[in-house]
């Protein structure tokens, strides 16, 4: 259980370009999902949580304008890099976290997708 | 401002021994706790969390230390085998409105054969 999928795995494209990244939360809801950004050898950094049918509140220092971030539905929230230039190449990663059931305990771990190698030329 | 850290970049061990991981954490408030294991071109992979209640929890070869008055987390795998080779790292939740993950800075456990 508990499967996230992102999409797709690597883009290869010119300056100026805008892509779109899809991340799905396959077997569960999740009312939660997370844009992480991750540099060769280095940790996750949290660019944006979002909520379902909400604006998504973005990380200190995150460009809203150049990262949009929509979650339309309890299995899909969507990244787009805006005009992207090759300082925009990263590893993009998303994650999800599911509702909470009445009874169980507060705290549920994100699962993440297996990210998306982006190569701006 | 608050951050996790770990000791050790590095960590090889020889197949069959056990390994420990060890991570820091500043936020006295984080009450959640995660590790996870990075393949090389992968996302994050789920292997054992901890809440601030406890102190000790077990999974299958893994065990998460967490000792709140030294705000220290570890990570022990037992019978260490080539498949354990990955990044993996430590995660704590702060609370709030925002209930977001923080990240230690990852370290490489490389298993020799």
């Amino acid at each position: 259980g508990a499967v996230v999928s992102q999409h797709p795995s690597r883009v290869i494209c010119k300056s100026g370009t805008s892509v779109k990244i899809e991340c799905r939360s396959l077997d569960f809801q999740a009312t939660t999902m997370f844009w992480y950004r991750q540099f060769p050898k280095q940790s996750l950094m949290l660019m944006a949580t979002s909520n379902e049918g909400s604006k998504a509140t973005y990380e200190q220092g995150v460009e809203k304008d150049k990262f949009l971030i929509n979650h339309a539905s309890l299995t899909l929230s969507t990244l787009t890099v805006t005009s992207a230039h090759p300082e925009d190449s990263s590893f993009y990663i998303c994650s999800a976290r599911g509702r909470r059931v009445l009874g169980e305990q507060k705290n549920q771990p994100q699962h993440f997708g297996d990210g998306t190698r982006l190569s701006i030329l | 401002g608050e951050s996790v850290g770990l000791h050790l970049p590095t960590l090889s061990v020889q197949e069959g021994d056990n390994s420990i991981i060890n991570c820091a954490y500043s936020n006295s408030a984080s009450d959640y706790f995660i590790w996870y294991k990075q393949e090389s071109g992968k996302g994050p992979q789920f292997i054992i969390d901890i809440r601030s209640n406890m102190d000790k929890r077990q999974g299958q070869r893994v065990t998460v230390l967490l000792n709140k008055t030294v705000k220290h987390l570890s990570l022990q795998i037992a019978a260490t085998q080539p498949g354990d080779s990955a990044v993996y790292f430590c995660a704590e939740n702060y609370g709030g409105a925002t209930n977001k993950l923080i990240f230690g800075t990852g370290t490489l456990l490389a298993v020799q054969p």
